[in-house]
């Protein structure tokens, strides 16, 4: 089946520690996002990447990390800068960067909460 | 300030009976416009996509319309059923850019 997968579905993560979000997708596409929902808000983008190699940072980008060695992969670390991390994390590709027409598809989402 | 509002936040509503959910955007230039469903603990899913020269579009019993002149744009959902119980969300895109409301908290009561 085609479609962007994220994992883990839920993730613990303890005080002072980092850890990994996994993106995946077979969609061929190549713009790739991360975004963050908190209750009561709309989502906030983290980073973005268009292209393989390059990436850039959204509105909120502080405390976190990614890369794009792969199309296909677009993993982001939330370090132990991040005070708030407790959230939950959307993947999201799409097949251009053009705006128009060109639909956004997202993952599953990782909920992750702080211990 | 938010660059796309929707109300209501949340609506509670019975079973069989239509709603509507409104968006108010003040992005520009604008690309188009999208209604997302999210169901709880899981990623958005599309229901409609409008260009500036569409004015409205359906998807099943979604009814999506779009006023480019006053921006504004609505979800008409008819003879709801327990599986519509989601949040929906309006995203603007302009440029290279999406801009996400905070979407309205539909609950669907037999």
């Amino acid at each position: 089946d085609g479609g962007i997968t994220q994992s883990p579905k839920y993730l613990f993560r303890k005080e002072g520690q980092n850890v990994t979000l996994s993106c995946e997708q077979n969609l061929n596409h190549d713009a790739m996002y991360w975004y963050r929902q908190d209750p009561g808000q709309g989502l906030r983008l983290i980073y973005y990447s268009q292209i393989v190699n390059d990436f850039q940072k959204g509105d909120i980008a502080e405390g976190y990390s990614v890369s794009r060695e792969k199309k296909e992969s677009f993993p982001l670390t939330v370090t132990s800068a991040q005070k708030n991390p407790t959230a939950f994390y959307l993947c999201a590709s799409k097949r251009g960067t053009g705006g128009a027409g060109t639909e956004a598809f997202f993952g599953q989402g990782t909920r992750l909460t702080v211990v | 300030k938010n660059q796309v509002e929707q109300s209501p936040q949340s609506l509670i509503i019975l079973e069989g009976k239509n709603c509507t959910l409104q968006c108010n955007y003040t992005v520009s230039p604008f690309s188009n416009l999208r209604w997302y469903k999210q169901d709880t603990g899981r990623g958005p899913v599309s229901l409609t996509i409008m260009t500036f020269s569409e004015n409205t579009k359906s998807n099943g019993r979604y009814t999506a319309t779009l006023d480019a002149d006053t921006k504004q744009s609505s979800l008409h959902i008819t003879a709801s059923q327990l599986s519509d119980s989601a949040s929906y969300i309006c995203v603007v895109v302009y440029n290279n850019d999406m801009r996400f409301g905070a979407g309205t908290r539909l609950t669907v009561k037999p």
